[in-house]
């Protein structure tokens, strides 16, 4: 039971360019979550899905793009990558009793 | 709309000493609380969190919370700091009719423990 995993650990990209940041739990928990972390800040909810083929928009889903074709799976897109989408980025994946939330992946954005 | 503030971005405790960190929520309908700690370069675990039950809530290492409705607090403690105490640490909240799915986090307070 590997819990929560994302990969990359770090990503650099220039302006522009696309990626995605990839999510997955071995849970089987229905209900999925991408955060992003800005000193100062906190954690602010991107997007979110509650189960495979339904997702929805958090507080700051501007230039990010989700999907879910499976329940262990939930990726996240930034289709141009802008100097404001540097931030570390951390998936959660909701269980019974508590959210479980990845280790992170770190983004810089030139 | 529901908010969640932490007061005080850094706080410095003595080991030994107690540690208090301070957490208010502005909503209309108390929602579920939540504290989470951030050790470095690592993801966020959780310490405890308030549903419904017993308004002391008693969680992991040490730490409890009391839920104040009054006040609209939920206001972190421990006794005794520990060296390893030192970390950062976020309220958060989610609204009732969400089953704490969607979180709304704090700041967030940087601990510093001093020997």
């Amino acid at each position: 039971n590997a819990g929560v995993t994302q990969t990359p650990k770090f990503q650099v990209l220039k302006t522009g360019q696309s990626m995605t940041l990839q999510c997955a739990q071995d849970m089987n928990h229905e209900y999925m979550s991408w955060y992003r972390q800005d000193p100062g800040m906190g954690l602010r909810l991107i997007h979110y899905s509650v189960g495979a083929g339904i997702t929805d928009q958090g507080e700051v889903p501007n230039g990010y793009n989700v999907s879910r074709s499976t329940t262990e799976d939930f990726p996240l897109r930034l289709l141009s990558a802008a100097p404001s989408q540097t931030s570390v980025y951390f998936c959660a994946s909701r269980g019974q009793s508590e959210q479980y939330f990845g280790p992170g992946t770190r983004l810089t954005v030139t | 709309a529901q908010s969640v503030t932490q007061l005080g971005s850094h706080v410095s405790v003595s080991e030994g000493a107690l540690v208090l960190l301070r957490c208010n929520y502005s909503s209309s309908v108390p929602p579920y609380l939540f504290w989470y700690v951030q050790y470095p370069n690592q993801g966020l675990q959780l310490l405890l969190k308030y549903t419904s039950a017993a308004t002391l809530v008693k969680g992991i290492n040490g730490f409890e919370a009391e839920f104040k409705k009054s006040e609209t607090s939920f206001h972190l403690t421990k006794p005794s700091a520990h060296m390893s105490d030192a970390a950062e640490y976020f309220c958060a909240v989610s609204p009732r009719t969400d089953s704490w799915g969607k979180l709304q986090f704090g700041a967030g307070t940087q601990v510093v423990v001093t020997p």
